[in-house]
């Protein structure tokens, strides 16, 4: 059984460029989240998704930050444009549906690097 | 809200030897469940362990096991003879029912083995 899968593994970018990060979910989860780990701020979550519907992204830092979700078995996370503050790595997870005590199956994660 | 407090930034054990990491949360509401996950040096992040707020016994998982006193809003996570491997950070995580769909995590417990 696959995982959740994020590409790219690292990225580097200049400040200002467009970054997008991807994922794809275990096939089955209706449930897709997208969290920010920093040494400063932890784990955040940015957004989550249900049925492909955005539920809450209220932690989307600022405008710069958009997040789709096409189908049941892909999401984009885009920064544009990309500033150094925004460096982090990047999880998606996914989970499955009507329990919430299901666990959350996260990806390996996006090391972003903004110079 | 809810809030997960982790207070212990780093720990040391022997290998071999239990360890407990600590765990305290802040809810209103009656159903949750709390979990645990530990992320290696890789950087993924695995899960460990799970326990429902009415669940009547503690979570055990192998070498894992949780102990939950509901009424002190703890629940920390003991690891049973400890080995090398379990170097890592620890994260404890909660999800109410009444709340959003996603998990808060604590700020983490970097946790090292030594032979």
């Amino acid at each position: 059984d696959a995982g959740v899968i994020q590409s790219p593994r690292h990225e580097v970018t200049e400040m200002g460029q467009e970054v997008t990060l991807r994922c794809k979910p275990i096939s089955g989860h209706d449930y897709l989240f997208w969290y920010r780990q920093t040494m400063m701020r932890g784990l955040e979550l940015l957004i989550y998704f249900n049925n492909n519907v955005p539920i809450d992204d209220s932690g989307m830092p600022e405008d710069r930050f958009s997040a789709k979700m096409p189908n049941a078995s892909f999401s984009t996370l885009k920064i544009q444009p990309s500033e150094p503050r925004d460096s982090a790595v990047y999880f998606c997870a996914s989970s499955g549906t009507r329990s919430y005590n299901s666990p959350l199956h996260f990806g390996n994660g996006t090391r972003l690097t903004v110079t | 809200a809810q809030k997960i407090t982790q207070t212990q930034p780093g720990m040391f054990v022997q290998e071999k030897e239990a360890v407990t990491l600590d765990c305290t949360y802040d809810t209103s509401d009656q159903s949750y469940g709390l979990f645990w996950y530990k992320q290696p040096s890789s950087g993924e992040m695995i899960f460990l362990i799970y326990q429902g707020s009415y669940d009547e016994q503690n979570a055990t998982e192998g070498r894992y096991s949780l102990n939950f006193q509901k009424a002190r809003k703890s629940a920390n996570l003991v690891i049973s003879a400890s080995q090398l491997g379990d170097s890592a950070m620890y994260f404890c995580a909660m999800i109410s029912r009444g709340g959003r769909r996603a998990l808060t995590f604590g700020s983490g417990t970097r946790l090292q083995v030594q032979p």
